[in-house]
């Protein structure tokens, strides 16, 4: 059965990047057809997608925070990665990483999701 | 962006009724050359990853209990939850995939009156 286990920091200082690691385990991140996003929940608040990408490297952001927004794969360790640069107290949240996509489509649910890491942003 | 707008923003409903919540898309999610609408659903308990329940606005995911349905067509749809179990109390978003940047609902919170 899949299973996606995000990991990373808990706290971040104010103009620091944010890393965070999703490993994927039940499953290949090279050998599947899937996208890999990432998705963000404020405390309290609801869902803002970040952005996803194949293990092929493609990937898609959100607009909103694109320029601060990199994703990468490891395929040696099954894992997909993000990084966020010069957060600030608006990127505290819960993130989480996810499965989507169907035969290679981009456009498509959400259908399988880690248990979300909370990230503080604050000195 | 395709701002998509539930509600009600939270709903109380007796065990055994029927619950109903209502999402609007601000642009058609369905896509012409497939007729399919690009609209899911999901259910988020406390503590907890939200859960897929529906896809193409109407599809069960696999293992969902068939008390649950969706409806809904262009800019309009509906998840039913038609007999109301204790363990539906959860919060539930639409998201849209027509288009990027994947977009959700605020959320529905569903409550036992």
């Amino acid at each position: 059965q899949l299973q996606l286990q995000e990991s990373g920091p808990g706290l971040v200082k104010p103009s620091e990047t944010l890393s965070l690691t999703c490993t994927v385990s039940g499953g290949f991140i090279s050998s599947s057809s899937y996208y890999w996003g990432w998705i963000r929940q404020p405390p309290g608040k609801g869902l803002e997608w970040i952005g996803s990408m194949d293990y092929g490297g493609s990937t898609y952001y959100n607009p909103s925070l694109k320029s601060r927004v990199t994703t990468f794969v490891d395929t040696s360790k099954n894992q997909v990665s993000l990084r966020l640069t010069s957060v600030t107290a608006a990127d505290t949240a819960v993130y989480y990483c996810a499965r989507t996509g169907e035969f290679g489509e981009f456009l498509r649910w959400f259908d399988a999701w880690g248990q979300g890491t909370l990230v503080t942003v604050s000195s | 962006d395709i701002v998509m707008t539930q509600s009600p923003d939270s709903l109380a409903v007796s065990l055994g009724a029927r619950a109903t919540i209502n999402c609007k898309s601000s642009q058609s999610v369905l896509y012409s050359s497939n007729n399919k609408n690009y609209l899911a659903w999901y259910q988020q308990k406390p503590g907890q990853p939200p859960k897929l329940l529906i896809y193409w606005a109407s599809t069960r995911e696999s293992g969902v209990p068939d008390r649950f349905s969706g409806s809904g067509s262009g800019t309009d749809f509906t998840l039913t939850i038609s007999s109301l179990q204790a363990e539906d109390v959860a919060v539930y978003y639409c998201q849209q995939y027509y288009s990027t940047p994947h977009t959700f609902g605020q959320g529905t919170r569903l409550e036992i009156k």
